[in-house]
């Protein structure tokens, strides 16, 4: 299976201050389509994940513009540019390029210093 | 709206069975694959099973072995799945989660819990 690792997998932050958390694959996640298939997830304490990012930068409808994400291949960044009270969860990354076992990195906690 | 509710969590023995359910509404379920992946107290997200839109294609984790089945009933917009030889460390919350065209989960269930406790 792909291996995904997150860092840092605790992050404290000021608010309005900005965040970055990295996430690197064990193999390429480039597809035979060319497609780069890397997810963010955020889940808020007591509730089910939500999607943030998908095929690398891509935002769901919904999230705000200061999350964003990018890279390529095997390394990956979801950024917040200013880190607001709402944000405080913990945020995964997963793999969705080799089928038929989709993983997910450890998971990164952010919350507020 | 797409809305996907799970059902059929609860305290179990282990060694004993549960059956879960996942009626999904707002989208036309049969074009679908659909997952679950579950969330062990205080832990991660962790894959556990996929079924093709029709059923006739089942993947699972290789902490399975053997002992879960998935399974879909598109006339009733509902997924399944059948849990045996239930271990402690089976002992989750339960998501049902729709795959889309990129790789990805694009809407997750609210999740149903799942304990194994003597």
């Amino acid at each position: 299976d792909v291996v995904m690792t997150q860092s840092p997998l605790s992050l404290p932050v000021t608010l309005g201050q900005p965040a970055s958390i990295s996430c690197r694959s064990s193999q390429s996640l480039v597809h035979s389509d060319g497609n780069t298939f890397l997810n963010w997830f955020q889940q808020r304490p007591g509730q089910p994940p939500r999607r943030l990012i998908y095929m690398v930068s891509k935002r769901d409808s919904g999230v705000p513009d200061r999350f964003s994400g990018s890279g390529s291949g095997t390394d990956f960044t979801l950024k917040i540019s200013r880190v607001e009270a709402e944000d405080v969860g913990v945020y995964y990354c997963m793999q969705g390029a080799h089928w038929p076992t989709w993983t997910f990195g450890q998971g990164t906690k952010v919350e507020i210093k | 709206e797409v809305q996907l509710v799970e059902s059929g969590g609860g305290l179990v023995q282990p060694g004993g069975s549960l059956r879960l359910s996942c009626v999904a509404s707002g989208f036309i379920f049969s074009n679908f694959h659909m997952h679950w992946v579950r969330q062990a107290p205080g832990k991660g997200l962790e894959y556990v099973s996929a079924i093709s839109p029709n059923g006739d294609d089942t993947v699972y984790a290789n902490f399975v072995e053997g002992r879960f089945t998935i399974s879909r009933d598109n006339s009733k917009n509902t997924m399944f799945l059948q849990m045996g030889s239930l271990r402690a460390e089976d002992m989750a919350v339960y998501y049902c989660v729709r795959h889309d065209a990129y790789g990805s989960y694009d809407y997750w269930g609210q999740g149903t819990l799942v304990t194994v406790s003597s």
